[in-house]
């Protein structure tokens, strides 16, 4: 069974970091894309960036660029996401989420979401 | 950026009955590889959005017969063939073919 658990949350000051976490089970981490998607409270689904199996793609919605990192560790099985210079807008629950693969873009699995809230 | 559409915003269906929602895309799906890349998930409420249809009209693992997708290019849409109480929350449509853009949602409530 396919599971993604995430991490990380939490309340952070504007200006401030977080580095959020997601544990991967039930497949071969190491062959599958993925991504991290966001959820403002209340609000619709927003794609925050994306990375290839091996790390060599890595891509980020306009509204993070700069700010938040990407990275994995096949390793571990785990897939992170760095922000940094957090703002009120930032305010969401993050998801974790696979890549089924294929030769363009899209998500089967997610995990259950860890809420950040940006706030002084 | 591609951007997806879809109507209605919401919906009240008696169970039972049928429903159906569009979603429209401003820029084709269909890949070089000759599938579209239109996904349709159902966000439960207080949970992880699950996915229903991929690829325009194939159910996921799991997903009940009674859910069905269609279209081609820019059009498409989410059938549901007899609304049942389980299936109340907000369905989104996600286009795949230039990384990943979601639709505003519908929510889907029983009357």
């Amino acid at each position: 069974e396919v599971q993604l658990v995430e991490s990380g949350g939490g309340l952070v000051k504007p200006g401030g970091s977080l580095r959020l976490s997601c544990a991967a089970s039930g497949f071969t981490f190491s062959s599958y894309s993925m991504n991290w998607v966001r959820q403002a409270p209340g609000k619709g689904l927003e794609w925050v960036s994306s990375i290839s199996s091996s790390s060599s793609y890595i891509y980020y919605a306009d509204s993070v660029k700069g700010r938040f990192t990407i990275s994995r560790d096949n390793a571990k099985n785990s897939l992170y996401l760095q922000m940094n210079s957090l703002r009120a807008e930032d305010t969401a629950v993050y998801y974790c989420a696979r890549d089924p693969g294929g030769y363009s873009y899209g998500i089967d699995y997610w995990g259950q979401g860890t809420l950040v809230t940006v706030s002084s | 950026d591609i951007v997806m559409t879809q109507t209605p915003l919401s919906l009240s269906v008696t169970p039972g009955q049928p429903a159906s929602i569009s979603c429209k895309s401003s820029q084709s799906l269909l890949h070089s590889d000759g599938k579209t890349y239109l996904y349709w998930y159902l966000q439960k409420p207080g949970q992880s959005p699950q996915l229903l249809i991929y690829e325009v009209s194939s159910r996921f693992s799991g997903v009940p017969d009674r859910f069905s997708g269609s279209g081609s290019g820019t059009d498409f849409t989410l059938k549901i063939s007899r609304v049942e109480a389980e299936d109340v929350g907000v369905y989104y449509c996600m286009q795949g073919i230039h990384f990943v853009t979601f639709g505003q949602g519908t929510k889907v409530e029983i009357k």
